[in-house]
Formats: structure tokens, sequence, C-alpha cells
């Protein structure tokens, strides 16, 4: 399967604790991109990459939200002190971007479903 | 700011009708227009998008697309539905803000094909 992966699929913990997410893009693949989705609600933007840089962050990435994307390929997303408002899901796409963001497709991952208890 | 609509929360069809779930749109500029799906405990999986040219955009699964500049609408269409067409459907629209590229997600609509 070449498509974007995400570990892990589901992730439980408590009030608190600090959780990370992984997504694996498309190999070729140069954008990575993080979402949050809430029920009944489509995806919501948190966070950019283009290569090994992170170049946009939503106001919904608060400071206790932090990506890395080290060697321009895989990504994690950090959690720490989660909140119960932090359950969600949390999909991972990915893009190759050759110039007009526009035309582009991105392609999502199945997600990281994280409740917070 | 862009914005999307689909203001049906849910859709049903019976099986073998002609579906149609409705998007209308909302940016400053030229709009870019995608329709993905999400089945259950799934991620989005890319149906459609519209650039620019003909306004009946064809995509994956026999879905299709109409482009009414306006009326601001881009709905998603099908000439005859099956059973595993039920699933999540979300409209999206990207503008290029600062050269920095921003996607805006509909709510998005359940679809429910009946046998």
């Amino acid at each position: 399967d070449t498509g974007v992966s995400q570990n892990p699929r589901h992730k439980i913990t408590k009030r608190g604790q600090n959780v990370t997410f992984r997504c694996d893009p498309i190999s070729e693949h140069n954008r990575l991109y993080w979402y949050r989705q809430t029920l009944g609600q489509g995806p919501e933007f948190l966070t950019y990459f283009q290569n090994e840089a992170q170049l946009e962050k939503s106001r919904l990435l608060s400071d206790r939200f932090s990506a890395e994307r080290p060697k321009g390929s895989f990504s994690t997303l950090e959690i720490q002190r989660t909140e119960q408002g932090d359950s969600a899901m949390y999909l991972c796409a990915s893009s190759l971007g050759t110039g007009e963001f526009r035309r582009e497709t991105q392609y999502f991952g199945p997600g990281t479903r994280l409740l917070v208890l | 700011a862009q914005s999307v609509a689909q203001p049906e929360d849910q859709v049903n069809v019976a099986e073998g009708n002609p579906l149609t779930v409705k998007c209308t749109y909302s940016v400053s500029g030229n709009p870019y227009l995608f329709w993905y799906v999400q089945y259950p405990n799934r991620g989005l999986q890319f149906l459609l998008k519209y650039i620019t040219g003909d306004n009946l955009v064809k995509g994956s699964y026999g879905f299709e697309a109409e482009f009414n500049k306006s009326q601001t609408s881009f709905h998603l269409k099908k000439p005859s539905a099956l059973v595993s067409d039920s699933a999540l459907y979300f409209c999206a629209v990207r503008e290029t803000s600062g050269g920095y590229q921003k996607v805006t997600f509909g709510t998005g609509t359940k679809l429910q094909v009946i046998p």
C-alpha cells in the first residue's frame, strides 16, 4: 500500500498525559498537512510542512501541540497535557507540490482517533 | 474569508436512482473545489476536483460534479446510486492567501442509499 499511513489508529489516554501520533506520507510527496476532525464537522487545518519546514500553523494549534517533520519524510504530532477537548480524529494528508497550491490534490491517511478520559 | 456550505446533513436515495449532494461556496477569487468521501473510521478519499475548464467534472466511482459560477455551487451527482455509495461526503474549497493555500471543508453530508 503506497498511500498515507498513520499510527496508531486509535489512542485512549488519561487527561494530562502526553500523546504522539505519526504520519508517513506518500513517498514522493513534499507537502504534509495535519487536520483535526470532530464529530459532525469537516476537517480543520492545524499545520503544514513543506519538506522539513513547518510553514504555517493554525490558531487551533495551541502551545500544547507540536509537530515535526525532521527529515522531510514522516511527521509526528505531539499533544502535551491532553485535555478532554482534544478528543478528535487527527488526520494527516500529503501532496506533491509543484508550484501552484490550488491545483494540488491532498491525499489523506486513515486518521488517528484520540479519546481523552 | 472563504467558506463552504453543505445545506443537507443527510440525503436518502433509493438504490438505482440518481443522487445529488449539494455544495455552495464563497471565495473572493477563483474557486478551486474538491469533493471527498469518508467511510466510517476511515480517512478522506479524493473523488474529484474543479480547477478550470469544463463545468462538468468527472471523478472516481462514477461520480461527477457540476460547477455553476452564477449560483456559486458545486453539486456532486451520480446517475445511479449504489448501496456502497453510502458514506459521508465533504465539499472543500481552496484559495491562496499570502502565498499559502488554505483548504476549507464543509460540515459534510451523510448519504444513505436504501436497497
